[in-house]
Protein backbone atom coordinates (compact mmCIF):
# COMPACT_ATOMS: atom_id res chain seq x y z
CA UNK A 1 0.00 0.00 0.00
CA UNK A 2 1.18 3.49 -1.03
CA UNK A 3 2.08 5.68 2.16
CA UNK A 4 3.40 8.82 2.80
CA UNK A 5 5.11 9.82 5.96
CA UNK A 6 5.87 12.72 7.66
CA UNK A 7 8.47 13.35 10.53
CA UNK A 8 8.31 14.67 13.42
CA UNK A 9 4.78 15.67 13.99
CA UNK A 10 5.56 19.15 15.44
CA UNK A 11 9.23 20.66 15.30
CA UNK A 12 10.05 24.14 17.87
CA UNK A 13 13.09 25.34 17.00
CA UNK A 14 15.02 28.51 18.50
CA UNK A 15 15.55 31.69 15.86
CA UNK A 16 18.97 30.19 13.82
CA UNK A 17 18.72 27.10 14.90
CA UNK A 18 18.80 24.54 11.71
CA UNK A 19 17.17 21.71 11.54
CA UNK A 20 15.98 19.05 9.10
CA UNK A 21 12.29 17.48 8.80
CA UNK A 22 12.16 14.50 6.96
CA UNK A 23 9.24 12.75 4.13
CA UNK A 24 9.09 8.74 4.23
CA UNK A 25 7.36 7.03 0.85
CA UNK A 26 6.77 3.78 -0.11
CA UNK A 27 4.89 4.11 -3.84
CA UNK A 28 5.02 2.34 -6.61
CA UNK A 29 5.65 4.47 -9.85
CA UNK A 30 6.85 7.69 -7.81
CA UNK A 31 6.77 10.41 -10.55
CA UNK A 32 7.70 13.00 -8.20
CA UNK A 33 7.99 14.04 -4.60
CA UNK A 34 6.88 17.68 -3.67
CA UNK A 35 7.04 19.78 -1.01
CA UNK A 36 4.73 22.52 0.36
CA UNK A 37 4.39 25.66 2.81
CA UNK A 38 1.16 25.88 4.08
CA UNK A 39 -0.03 29.06 6.56
CA UNK A 40 -3.23 28.27 8.96
CA UNK A 41 -6.38 28.69 7.18
CA UNK A 42 -4.70 29.32 3.63
CA UNK A 43 -3.70 26.92 0.35
CA UNK A 44 -0.59 25.36 0.15
CA UNK A 45 1.99 27.18 -1.30
CA UNK A 46 4.37 25.44 -4.17
CA UNK A 47 8.06 25.07 -2.47
CA UNK A 48 10.26 22.44 -4.47
CA UNK A 49 10.04 19.24 -6.98
CA UNK A 50 12.49 16.59 -7.05
CA UNK A 51 12.36 13.81 -9.13
CA UNK A 52 15.08 11.56 -8.84
CA UNK A 53 17.35 10.12 -6.22
CA UNK A 54 20.01 12.36 -5.63
CA UNK A 55 18.38 15.69 -6.66
CA UNK A 56 18.67 19.08 -4.65
CA UNK A 57 16.81 21.90 -4.87
CA UNK A 58 17.81 25.23 -2.59
CA UNK A 59 15.14 27.99 -2.26
CA UNK A 60 16.71 30.72 0.76
CA UNK A 61 17.26 29.09 3.66
CA UNK A 62 15.29 25.83 2.38
CA UNK A 63 16.85 22.72 1.19
CA UNK A 64 15.42 19.56 -0.33
CA UNK A 65 16.93 16.42 -1.16
CA UNK A 66 15.33 13.09 -2.47
CA UNK A 67 16.59 9.56 -1.84
CA UNK A 68 15.37 6.64 -3.03
CA UNK A 69 12.73 6.08 0.11
CA UNK A 70 12.93 9.49 1.62
CA UNK A 71 13.34 12.81 0.78
CA UNK A 72 14.83 15.99 3.67
CA UNK A 73 13.64 19.34 3.79
CA UNK A 74 16.46 21.17 5.44
CA UNK A 75 16.09 24.70 7.15
CA UNK A 76 19.26 27.02 7.79
CA UNK A 77 18.90 29.49 10.13
CA UNK A 78 15.09 29.78 10.64
CA UNK A 79 13.28 33.23 11.17
CA UNK A 80 9.78 33.13 12.92
CA UNK A 81 8.50 33.88 9.57
CA UNK A 82 9.48 30.32 8.57
CA UNK A 83 6.55 29.01 11.25
CA UNK A 84 4.29 26.96 9.07
CA UNK A 85 3.24 23.77 8.34
CA UNK A 86 5.00 21.68 5.81
CA UNK A 87 3.60 19.12 3.55
CA UNK A 88 5.20 16.70 1.05
CA UNK A 89 3.56 15.27 -1.87
CA UNK A 90 3.77 12.36 -3.62
CA UNK A 91 2.25 11.63 -7.58
CA UNK A 92 1.73 8.05 -8.07
CA UNK A 93 0.14 7.31 -11.57
CA UNK A 94 -1.97 9.92 -13.64
CA UNK A 95 -3.37 12.57 -12.33
CA UNK A 96 -3.04 11.42 -8.14
CA UNK A 97 -1.17 14.05 -5.94
CA UNK A 98 -1.29 12.45 -2.57
CA UNK A 99 -0.32 14.29 0.62
CA UNK A 100 1.58 13.10 3.64
CA UNK A 101 0.39 13.97 7.25
CA UNK A 102 2.65 17.52 7.53
CA UNK A 103 5.43 18.75 10.08
CA UNK A 104 4.23 21.67 11.89
CA UNK A 105 7.21 24.04 12.40
CA UNK A 106 7.08 26.78 14.75
CA UNK A 107 10.35 29.46 14.94
CA UNK A 108 10.65 30.97 18.29
CA UNK A 109 12.06 34.26 18.11
CA UNK B 1 1.75 34.56 -12.58
CA UNK B 2 1.07 31.01 -10.57
CA UNK B 3 -2.01 32.36 -9.47
CA UNK B 4 -5.66 30.07 -8.96
CA UNK B 5 -8.58 32.34 -7.47
CA UNK B 6 -11.54 30.88 -5.43
CA UNK B 7 -14.55 32.32 -4.34
CA UNK B 8 -16.16 33.03 -2.25
CA UNK B 9 -13.13 32.88 0.62
CA UNK B 10 -15.97 32.00 3.25
CA UNK B 11 -19.56 30.02 3.16
CA UNK B 12 -22.01 29.48 5.72
CA UNK B 13 -24.93 26.92 4.44
CA UNK B 14 -27.72 25.32 5.83
CA UNK B 15 -27.74 21.28 5.23
CA UNK B 16 -31.08 21.91 2.90
CA UNK B 17 -29.14 24.82 0.48
CA UNK B 18 -27.81 24.69 -2.71
CA UNK B 19 -24.75 26.89 -3.31
CA UNK B 20 -21.59 26.48 -5.71
CA UNK B 21 -17.85 26.92 -4.97
CA UNK B 22 -15.71 28.66 -7.92
CA UNK B 23 -12.14 28.12 -9.03
CA UNK B 24 -10.41 30.17 -11.88
CA UNK B 25 -6.82 29.64 -13.50
CA UNK B 26 -5.60 31.55 -16.46
CA UNK B 27 -2.30 29.51 -16.34
CA UNK B 28 -3.16 27.20 -19.52
CA UNK B 29 -3.11 24.13 -16.97
CA UNK B 30 -4.95 20.98 -18.04
CA UNK B 31 -5.57 19.25 -14.94
CA UNK B 32 -7.97 20.62 -12.21
CA UNK B 33 -8.48 19.46 -8.85
CA UNK B 34 -10.68 19.42 -5.77
CA UNK B 35 -9.55 19.14 -2.17
CA UNK B 36 -11.25 18.94 1.16
CA UNK B 37 -8.81 19.42 4.58
CA UNK B 38 -9.89 19.33 7.89
CA UNK B 39 -8.10 20.85 10.78
CA UNK B 40 -4.60 19.62 11.88
CA UNK B 41 -4.86 17.00 8.41
CA UNK B 42 -3.74 16.96 5.14
CA UNK B 43 -5.80 17.92 2.11
CA UNK B 44 -7.65 14.86 1.03
CA UNK B 45 -8.00 14.54 -2.76
CA UNK B 46 -11.59 14.63 -4.02
CA UNK B 47 -11.65 14.94 -7.97
CA UNK B 48 -9.74 15.58 -10.67
CA UNK B 49 -10.34 16.88 -13.93
CA UNK B 50 -7.92 16.20 -17.01
CA UNK B 51 -8.51 18.25 -20.25
CA UNK B 52 -11.96 19.07 -18.80
CA UNK B 53 -12.95 15.68 -18.50
CA UNK B 54 -13.39 14.02 -14.91
CA UNK B 55 -10.48 11.37 -14.20
CA UNK B 56 -10.85 10.72 -10.87
CA UNK B 57 -13.66 10.75 -8.33
CA UNK B 58 -12.22 9.27 -4.68
CA UNK B 59 -15.78 8.01 -4.14
CA UNK B 60 -16.86 11.33 -2.75
CA UNK B 61 -20.83 11.56 -1.78
CA UNK B 62 -23.50 12.54 -4.66
CA UNK B 63 -23.91 15.77 -2.26
CA UNK B 64 -20.65 17.10 -3.93
CA UNK B 65 -20.95 17.42 -8.35
CA UNK B 66 -17.63 18.58 -9.64
CA UNK B 67 -18.33 20.69 -13.10
CA UNK B 68 -15.37 22.18 -15.16
CA UNK B 69 -17.39 24.40 -17.73
CA UNK B 70 -14.03 25.28 -20.07
CA UNK B 71 -10.16 24.64 -19.09
CA UNK B 72 -10.19 27.62 -16.85
CA UNK B 73 -12.73 26.96 -14.34
CA UNK B 74 -13.85 24.65 -12.08
CA UNK B 75 -16.73 24.59 -10.04
CA UNK B 76 -18.24 22.53 -7.20
CA UNK B 77 -21.73 22.27 -6.43
CA UNK B 78 -23.24 21.47 -2.99
CA UNK B 79 -26.41 20.52 -2.01
CA UNK B 80 -27.93 18.61 1.55
CA UNK B 81 -24.72 18.89 2.68
CA UNK B 82 -24.08 17.63 6.63
CA UNK B 83 -22.15 19.43 9.63
CA UNK B 84 -19.45 17.47 8.88
CA UNK B 85 -19.03 18.54 5.02
CA UNK B 86 -17.51 21.53 6.98
CA UNK B 87 -13.95 21.96 6.18
CA UNK B 88 -11.46 23.97 4.09
CA UNK B 89 -11.83 23.34 0.52
CA UNK B 90 -9.09 23.50 -1.66
CA UNK B 91 -8.34 24.14 -5.80
CA UNK B 92 -5.45 23.34 -7.60
CA UNK B 93 -4.01 23.10 -10.71
CA UNK B 94 -1.15 21.43 -12.89
CA UNK B 95 0.06 21.87 -15.88
CA UNK B 96 0.61 18.41 -16.84
CA UNK B 97 -1.51 15.23 -15.46
CA UNK B 98 1.38 13.28 -14.63
CA UNK B 99 4.46 14.41 -13.20
CA UNK B 100 4.59 18.18 -12.70
CA UNK B 101 3.50 20.47 -9.50
CA UNK B 102 0.02 21.52 -8.61
CA UNK B 103 -0.89 24.99 -7.38
CA UNK B 104 -3.58 25.90 -5.10
CA UNK B 105 -5.82 28.50 -4.47
CA UNK B 106 -6.68 29.74 -0.86
CA UNK B 107 -9.47 27.78 -0.76
CA UNK B 108 -12.89 28.52 0.41
CA UNK B 109 -13.88 27.71 4.47
CA UNK B 110 -17.21 26.10 4.57
CA UNK B 111 -19.38 25.78 7.40
CA UNK B 112 -22.42 23.79 7.44
CA UNK B 113 -24.87 24.47 9.96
Amino acid sequence: EDQVTQSPEALRLQEGESSSLNCSYTVSGLRGLFWYRQDPGKGPEFLFTLYSAGEEKEKERLKATLTKKESFLHITAPKPEDSATYLCAVRRGANNLFFGTGTRLTVIP
Amino acid sequence: DTEVTQTPKHLVMGMTNKKSLKCEQHMGHRAMYWYKQKAKKPPELMFVYSYEKLSINESVPSRFSPECPNSSLLNLHLHALQPEDSALYLCASSQGVTNTEAFFGQGTRLTVV
